[in-house]
């Protein structure tokens, strides 16, 4: 499978526990993003990396939140102290960086459950 | 700010009904438009694009959307819907200002579901 994955799925955790997800994006991406959705919303973006840069991070992504990208391969993204409006989906979109069209492939998800 | 609205929340058709679905965005520089769909269990896929070009553009399964910078709408048609069509449809915008770089940002929309009864 050539497209992007994210791991794990489904992830439930007590509130003020530490979580972290990982997105491998499709092999020859230099591009970034992650994403958040709740139920019956679009996806919100989250951040953007280019290569091992990460060049940009939404007002949405609180000091609890922080983000990777080593070696701009895979990406991780780590929540501290959760809490229960963290619950969500968070996805991760990879694309090439050619010009201005940009087209993002995302990965299944993971599911966040905050208890 | 940019906002992308999605006038229909819940559409309910009937097979072999004509769909569209409505996408207005509010941002007056350079965009590129998108429709992504997500069926049951899956995740998103991109349906068809807008860069730039003719207007009218045609991507997978039949659909095809309507660019109208005038009106900053970017419609989802389809003539004719079929059962498998029933998914969860995710208008979006990248867009960027005169002399910025493009971070390929996507602006979505709350999305529409469409149940199509065989």
């Amino acid at each position: 499978d050539t497209g992007v994955s994210q791991n794990p799925r489904h992830k439930i955790t007590k509130r003020g526990q530490n979580v972290t997800f990982r997105c491998d994006p499709i092999s020859e991406h230099n591009r970034l993003y992650w994403y958040r959705q709740t139920l019956g919303q679009g996806p919100e973006f989250l951040t953007y990396f280019q290569n091992e840069a990460q060049l940009e991070k939404s007002r949405l992504l609180s000091d609890r939140f922080s983000a990777e990208r080593p070696k701009g391969s895979f990406s991780t993204l780590e929540i501290q102290r959760t809490e229960q409006g963290d619950s969500a989906m968070y996805l991760c979109a990879s694309s090439l960086d050619w010009g201005q069209t940009a087209e993002q492939y995302f990965g299944p998800g993971t599911r966040l459950t905050v208890t | 700010a940019q906002s992308v609205s999605q006038h229909n929340h819940h559409v309910i058709l009937s097979e072999a009904a004509s769909l569209e679905l409505g996408c207005n965005y509010s941002y007056g520089g350079t965009v590129n438009l998108f429709w992504y769909v997500q069926y049951p269990g899956q995740h998103l896929q991109l349906l068809l694009k807008y860069f730039s070009g003719d207007p009218l553009v045609k991507g997978i399964k039949g659909f095809e959307a309507e660019f109208i910078k005038s009106k900053f709408s970017f419609n989802l048609r389809k003539p004719s819907v079929q059962w498998s069509d029933t998914a969860e449809y995710f208008c979006a915008v990248n867009a960027w200002g005169y002399g910025s770089s493009n971070t390929g940002k996507l602006i979505f929309g709350q999305g529409t579901t469409l149940q199509v009864k065989p």
